[in-house]
């Protein structure tokens, strides 16, 4: 199974860029039908979706955060990367990566998340 | 946007207890309903999928139901390693993904 790891700054100032990076081992990011997510989870609150990137490059966004985030793909290093500008003390948060299985057929469908990266903490603060 | 409501927020039972946490969609989303555990300083874990199926590895004291906009997850027979909080997470809105508010079960 594919292991997640996230790394990045643990600590951004206010309408600074937060960047994080995935790690992925035992699979390759830009092979196959992939898709990997990050999600995200302020303290003692629940879990909100950021956005995927496909193995193509292909992405999508929350609608919430769609102006500020970038998600992408780097094969070479077989990394995802993980960008939100503008920052303010609201997205302080542990920061998940993680990959998705996915199936969609004429009878029946399904999502879930199946792998995780452990989290990485992100502060916003001056 | 899809929103998911989850009750009750907090459940006390004991070992060998059954609960059942409910999660309600403001719109029908057909089975594209998972289920995740979360334990404490630790990444969450699906526990089922397409809203009824256990993921390999899940113990099948854990079961989830329903269909439409009302589902639930029951834990039969509760054991200490089920304390957690618990997500319901729904992809009718696909790409777009949302998680309920989550369920803290204490044993």
């Amino acid at each position: 199974q594919v292991q997640l790891q996230e790394s990045g700054p643990g600590l951004v100032k206010p309408s600074q860029t937060l960047s994080l990076t995935c790690s992925v081992t035992g699979g390759s990011v830009s092979s196959g039908a992939n898709f990997w997510s990050w999600i995200r989870q302020p303290a003692g609150k629940g879990l909100e979706w950021i956005g995927r990137v496909y193995s193509s490059g292909k992405t999508n966004y929350n609608l919430s955060l769609k102006s500020r985030v970038a998600i992408s793909v780097d094969a070479s290093n077989n990394q995802i990367s993980l960008k939100l500008d503008s920052v303010t003390a609201a997205d302080t948060a542990v920061y998940f990566c993680a990959t998705e299985q996915f199936y969609y057929g004429p009878l029946i469908g399904y999502q879930y998340f199946d792998s995780w990266g452990p989290g990485t903490l992100v502060t916003v603060s001056s | 946007d899809i929103q998911m409501t989850q009750s009750p927020s907090y459940v006390s039972a004991s070992v060998g207890d059954r609960i059942t946490i409910a999660c309600r969609a403001s719109e029908g989303i057909s089975n594209w309903l998972a289920w995740y555990q979360q334990k404490p300083g630790k990444a969450p874990k699906v526990l089922i999928y397409g809203i009824s199926t256990l993921q390999s590895g899940v113990p099948s004291r854990f079961r989830g139901s329903g269909s439409g906009t009302d589902f639930s997850l029951t834990i039969s027979s509760l054991q200490p390693e089920d304390s957690a909080v618990y997500y319901c997470q729904q992809a009718h809105s696909f790409p777009q993904l949302t998680f309920g508010g989550g369920t803290k079960v204490e044993i």
